[in-house]
């Protein structure tokens, strides 16, 4: 079955650095896009990046463009969100999120992620 | 950027009632909807794609309808594990693609 696995969150001060991962299996991982998207109270569900199968086409939101570099492994099956310059408004849950059609991009996120917890605070 | 625009934010219902969420794009969509079902602690799960498409395994007491700017969300007859925030999420002008700000269903 399909599992998606959120890993590095954690507390981090404005302005540093976090890595993401999402650990993808159950399905050809290499075939579909994949998407970031975070939630949290304030903002609600907000999508954040979308990576296409092959790596080759990225688009993100306004709000984290320029900051957060989203990026995939097909040889290990692994999403990965690099986060930098980090602002007190990234903070939420951020799920990685499979794209429902192979081989495009149609924002239809039929599997997600157990998501992990961002938390940007001094 | 496109506006999606819930109703009710919330809602409370009875077993065995017929539910109707309604969402509503800023702009014309066609049938670029989806809906999302979030329970307490966990993910959202895909219910709906395009407007009125059901999703593989979730029960057909669930249906969605609409075109355009105006979209709903049926539950036939509700069930209490239906007891969720449910979310539209329109996937036409992108990106970026929006999501409304949820409806949270509650049992009475």
């Amino acid at each position: 079955q399909v599992q998606l696995v959120e890993s590095g969150g954690g507390v981090v001060q404005p302005g540093r650095s976090l890595r993401l991962s999402c650990a993808a299996s159950g399905f050809s991982f290499n075939a579909y896009g994949m998407h970031w998207v975070r939630q949290s109270p304030d903002k609600g569900l907000e999508w954040v990046a979308v990576i296409s199968y092959d790596g080759i086409r990225k688009f993100y939101a306004d709000s984290v463009k320029g900051r957060l570099t989203i990026s995939r492994d097909n040889s290990k099956n692994t999403l990965y969100l690099q986060m930098d310059s980090l602002r007190v408004d990234d903070t939420a849950v951020y799920y990685c999120a499979k794209d429902r059609v192979s081989r495009s991009s149609w924002f239809i996120f039929d599997y997600w992620g157990q998501g992990t917890l961002v938390t940007v605070s001094s | 950027d496109v506006q999606m625009t819930q109703s009710p934010s919330s809602l409370s219902a009875s077993v065995g009632d017929r539910v109707t969420i309604t969402c509503q794009a800023s702009q014309g969509i066609s049938n670029y909807l989806n809906w999302y079902q979030q329970k307490p602690g966990e993910a959202p799960k895909l219910l709906i794609f395009g407007a009125s498409n059901l999703e593989t395994g979730v029960p057909s007491r669930f249906s969605g309808g609409g075109s355009g700017t105006d979209f709903t969300f049926t539950i036939s007859s509700l069930q209490p594990e239906d007891v969720a925030t449910y979310y539209c999420q329109q996937y036409d002008a992108l990106p970026p693609i929006t999501f409304g700000q949820g409806t949270r269903l509650e049992i009475k």
